[in-house]
C-alpha cells in the first residue's frame, strides 16, 4: 500500500470558518487526488496535481483551493465552509501504472 | 449515460457462493479497468487492475475484461461474510489526471 496520510482525521467546523486538510505521502507519486464521497453521489473528484505547483480542477471545484509546495504534500482549502461541504474527503495518489490508492480519509462536518 | 454504471445492489449471496459483480463504461478510449473494495467507514482499497481483454485472477478474485462489449467484471469465488463491502469499478480513461472515473459501486452482503 502506498503511505498515505491525511489530517485530520475528524473535524467539526462553523459555517463561514476557513478549513485546511493534509495529505501526505513517503511514495513519491506524481499525481495525487482531493476527492470527496457522499451517499448518493460516489467519488467525485475536487481538484488533482499533477507535479509541484502543478493543479488543476476536477469535478466539483467550486469552494474549494488546492496547493502543492512539496511532492509529498497536497493540502485543500475550504476558503469559508458551508453545510454543504460536509462530507468525507479523501486524498489518493497515482502510481506509474494508473493505480490509484487511498488514504484513510477525513470526515468534515460543517455545522 | 453515465461513464460508469454499476448495480446498487445490494447483492446478497449464501458463503462460498461465487459473487459475480458487473461493470459497463462509455469510453471506447478507456484503457485500464480497476476494482476496489470499500468497507464501511474506511477508504477505498485497490484489489484488482486489468489492463487487457481477457481473465486476471487473483486468490478467490478474477476481473474479467471485454473491451468490445465495453464491459468488465469481477468475480469472487468461495466467498465469506468479510467479503461484505461496496465494490467500486474504476475506469482509467487516458494518462491525464482527471480521466480517471468512478463508478456509483455496488453492495454486497455475504450470508452466512
Amino acid at each position: 500500500d502506498a503511505g498515505i496520510t491525511q489530517s485530520p482525521r475528524h473535524k467539526v467546523t462553523e459555517t463561514g470558518t476557513p478549513v485546511t486538510l493534509r495529505c501526505h505521502q513517503t511514495e513519491n507519486h506524481r499525481y495525487m487526488y482531493w476527492y470527496r464521497q457522499d451517499p448518493g453521489h460516489g467519488l467525485r473528484l475536487i481538484h488533482y496535481s499533477y507535479g509541484v505547483k502543478d493543479t488543476d480542477k476536477g469535478e466539483v471545484s467550486d469552494g474549494y483551493s488546492v496547493s502543492r509546495s512539496k511532492t509529498e504534500d497536497f493540502l485543500l482549502t475550504l476558503e469559508s465552509a458551508t453545510s454543504s461541504q460536509t462530507s468525507v474527503y479523501f486524498c489518493a495518489t497515482r502510481d506509474s501504472w494508473g493505480e490509484q490508492f487511498f488514504g484513510p480519509g477525513t470526515r468534515l462536518t460543517v455545522l | 449515460q453515465k461513464e460508469v454504471e454499476q448495480n446498487s445492489g445490494p447483492l446478497s449471496v449464501p458463503e462460498g457462493a461465487i459473487a459475480s459483480l458487473n461493470c459497463t463504461y462509455s469510453d471506447r478510449g478507456s484503457q485500464s479497468f480497476f476494482w476496489y473494495r470499500q468497507y464501511s467507514g474506511k477508504s477505498p482499497e485497490l484489489i484488482m487492475s486489468i489492463y487487457s481483454n481477457g481473465d486476471k485472477e487473483d486468490g478467490r478474485f478474477t476481473a474479467q475484461l471485454n473491451k468490445a462489449s465495453q464491459y468488465v467484471s469481477l468475480l469472487i469465488r468461495d466467498s465469506q461474510p468479510s467479503d461484505s463491502a461496496t465494490y467500486l469499478c474504476a475506469v482509467n480513461r487516458g494518462n491525464y489526471g482527471q480521466n480517471f472515473v468512478f463508478g456509483p459501486g455496488t453492495r454486497l452482503s455475504v450470508l452466512p
